[in-house]
């Protein structure tokens, strides 16, 4: 099945720093990618759409400018945490969908836990 | 606001029995329903999708969907003790693949 990857698996920044994930498809391109968090004992809430080449489609109450999201390739989104604060602090989940018109199973990241001091 | 409900639980079971878990959800146009397993800090792996009314099943798992109810079950049979974990439901709502999650229902099997 297909791969997707994130890095890094956890990360802990002091509070007000910025910090960078990384989602990529290994084995299939993928023009869209979502974006997820959950909190503990949560269910996963979805961020964002992320859409190579355009701009990324938030969820209401999300805030576009402290979740930066960049989908600069066929392979890769990123998502930035800017300025990010204890209540930042969560599991970051992305996604990419399958192939299309094969499946529409979305095939999930490991994951990265974000520790915020 | 779509919505996808779940009891929480914990649902617990002995080994070797059926556990059944449930999931409603709001929007009538959905079309893709599915179910996902999480084990504690790793992140979700899918166990079955339906789209169909009716059940699918495949080894231990049975899905049964009933759009007018707009009801979707997942039946485990012969749970065993790696079965517990938490079951997630999701729900497409619309666009490509955007899936909305149900709050997850905890399952316990005991020996």
């Amino acid at each position: 099945g297909a791969v997707v990857s994130q890095h890094p698996s956890w990360v802990i920044c002091k509070s007000g720093t910025s910090v960078k994930i990384e989602c990529r498809s290994l084995d299939f391109q993928a023009t869209t990618m979502f974006w997820y968090r959950q909190f503990p004992k949560q269910s996963l809430m979805l961020m964002a759409t992320s859409n190579e080449g355009s701009k990324a489609t938030y969820e209401q109450g999300v805030e576009k400018d402290k979740f930066l999201i960049n989908h600069a390739s066929l392979t890769l989104s990123t998502l930035t945490v800017t300025s990010a604060h204890p209540e930042d602090s969560s599991f970051y989940i992305c996604s990419a969908p399958g192939l299309a018109g094969v499946t529409d199973t979305q095939y999930f990241g490991p994951g990265t836990r974000l520790t915020v001091l | 606001q779509k919505e996808v409900e779940q009891n929480s639980g914990p649902l617990s079971v002995p080994e070797g029995a059926i556990a059944s878990l449930n999931c409603t959800y709001s929007d009538r146009g959905s079309q893709s329903f599915f179910w996902y397993r999480q084990y504690s800090g790793k992140s979700p792996e899918l166990i079955m999708s339906i789209y169909s009314n009716g059940d699918k099943e495949d080894g231990r798992f049975t899905a049964q969907l009933n759009k007018a109810s707009q009801y979707v079950s997942l039946l485990i049979r012969d749970s065993q003790p790696s079965d517990s974990a938490t079951y997630l439901c999701a729900v497409n709502a619309g666009g490509y693949n955007k899936l909305i999650f149900g709050a997850g229902t905890r399952l316990a099997v005991h020996p």
